[in-house]
């Protein structure tokens, strides 16, 4: 599948405030999106997603923005608490296949 | 409610040796994935199975081979182990109505 990457390798911001990672993709056939959040030493774990015919879907302090334009993908997290801290993927569902392809992870360090 | 369960927890094993990881996922979910994660890497898809029937191929190594069972739980047999073996193994399961993956907590595969 046609590779993904996110720009900022570490995001670091403080207690309180929003965070915002980012993630560019290249395959425009893809109509899947998933963010997942990956702590130390364990497995991926769900965060939110959205369809190809969406721009926007909100959950739980966290907003999944979708531009297929310019194929941009953002996770939005308000009020970003400690345990936010983690590796933040985006992944989408490749052609053809079902299994989902991972984007480059993003470090966020949340500073109390 | 149940995850995704995969064992052994952590494995070291020396060149050439072999290994098998399995995975039991999700009561009720029909397609089981496998995926490797080299250290500060994203996951790479390694293979899949839907219905006991292997569904899709990635990047996983001819050394490697992988089978669901009739109880749908599976495994991940590693043969020739080499040092670039190393890495968190991790198993994901699913259901052919939604695209959303969950993942076990991983198998940490050490190769000395």
């Amino acid at each position: 599948g046609e590779s993904v990457g996110l720009h900022l390798p570490t995001l670091s911001v403080q207690e309180g405030d929003n965070s915002i990672i980012n993630c560019a993709y290249s395959n425009s056939a893809s109509d899947y999106f998933i963010w997942y959040k990956q702590e130390s030493g364990k497995g991926p774990q769900f965060i939110i997603d959205i369809r190809s015919n969406m721009d926007k879907r909100q959950g739980q302090r966290v907003t999944v923005l979708l531009n297929k334009t310019v194929k941009h993908l953002s996770l939005q997290i308000a009020a970003t608490q400690p345990g936010d801290s983690a590796v933040y993927f985006c992944a989408w569902e490749d052609t053809g296949r079902r299994a989902l392809t991972f984007g480059s992870g993003t470090r966020l360090q949340v500073q109390p | 409610a149940a995850g995704v369960i995969q064992s052994p927890r952590h494995l070291i094993k020396e060149k050439r040796e072999t290994a098998t990881l399995k995975c039991y996922p999700i009561p009720r979910h029909d397609t089981v994935y496998w995926y490797q994660q080299g250290p500060g890497q994203d996951p790479q898809f390694l293979i899949s199975f839907y219905e006991k029937m292997q569904s899709d191929k990635g990047s996983i190594p001819d050394r490697f081979s992988a089978q669901q069972f009739s109880d749908y739980h599976s495994e991940l047999n590693m043969s020739s182990l080499e040092l670039g073996d190393s890495a968190l193994y991790f198993c994901a399961s699913g259901s052919r109505l939604q695209e959303k993956l969950f993942f076990g907590s991983g198998t940490q595969l050490s190769v000395l």
